[in-house]
């Protein structure tokens, strides 16, 4: 069956450094993979999409690689700031018209 | 836009009462989504809708949950007879088209306990 994970459930950093966080999967190809970011008590929030044909995406501080072959996404947050502390999910998705598939999700904790 | 609307914010019931939780998409979305999410399993979807039509139910957990959308504004998904596992957090969802390369607005959950 498909299986998406992400790499911990926790990461604790400090600011100003790059927060990597790691979505892999097995059983699926996906065409599309998406990261939303989610706060305590409330729903999730996208951020970013990356196409399987596209190795890398950048949105301000944020940077998202995509490898197919290796079948895992990589998800920087640079520089970081204490307001980037929250759960972050990846969510795959393909061209036949089915849902999202989400991760679990990793809580990212920035310390001053 | 108001964004996705859900309600109530926060359901508290007995086992075996029925629940009724209620969605209003962003207008002019044509897809709706069910989310439940616990600590255990993630989010799961639970049932998708595009056009008001269900296109993909097979996360409906049994029987006991059903889902309508009536119109393009308004959905509900309904527990009868709720149990204490049922116990998570719902969320609605809305996108423009139900594929993978669109963005879904999420509304802000229905945090549901069942005693």
């Amino acid at each position: 069956s498909q299986k998406i994970e992400q790499n911990s459930e926790a990461l604790n950093i400090q600011e100003g450094k790059t927060a990597t966080l790691t979505c892999n999967y097995t059983n699926y190809s996906p065409a599309y993979l998406q990261w939303y970011r989610q706060d305590p008590g409330r729903g999730p929030v996208f951020l970013l999409l990356i196409r399987e044909n596209e190795k890398e995406k950048r949105k301000e501080r944020l940077k998202v690689t995509f490898d197919t072959t290796l079948k895992q996404s990589l998800f920087h947050i640079t520089a970081s700031q204490p307001a980037d502390s929250a759960t972050y999910l990846c969510a795959l998705g393909n061209q036949a018209g089915t849902a999202l598939i989400f991760g679990k999700g990793t809580t990212l904790s920035v310390s001053s | 836009d108001a964004g996705v609307i859900q309600s109530p914010r926060h359901e508290v019931t007995e086992m075996g009462q029925e629940v009724t939780l209620r969605c209003k998409p962003i207008s002019g979305h044509n897809s709706l989504f069910w989310y439940r999410q616990t600590m255990m399993r993630g989010l799961e979807l639970l049932i998708y809708f595009n056009n008001n039509v269900p296109i993909d139910d097979s996360g409906m957990p049994e029987d006991r949950f059903s889902a309508k959308m009536p119109n393009a504004s308004f959905s509900t998904l309904k527990i009868q007879p709720s149990e204490p596992r049922d116990s998570a957090v719902y969320f609605c969802a809305s996108s423009l088209g139900g594929t993978g390369r669109r963005e879904q607005f999420f509304g802000p959950g229905t945090r549901l306990t069942v005693l």
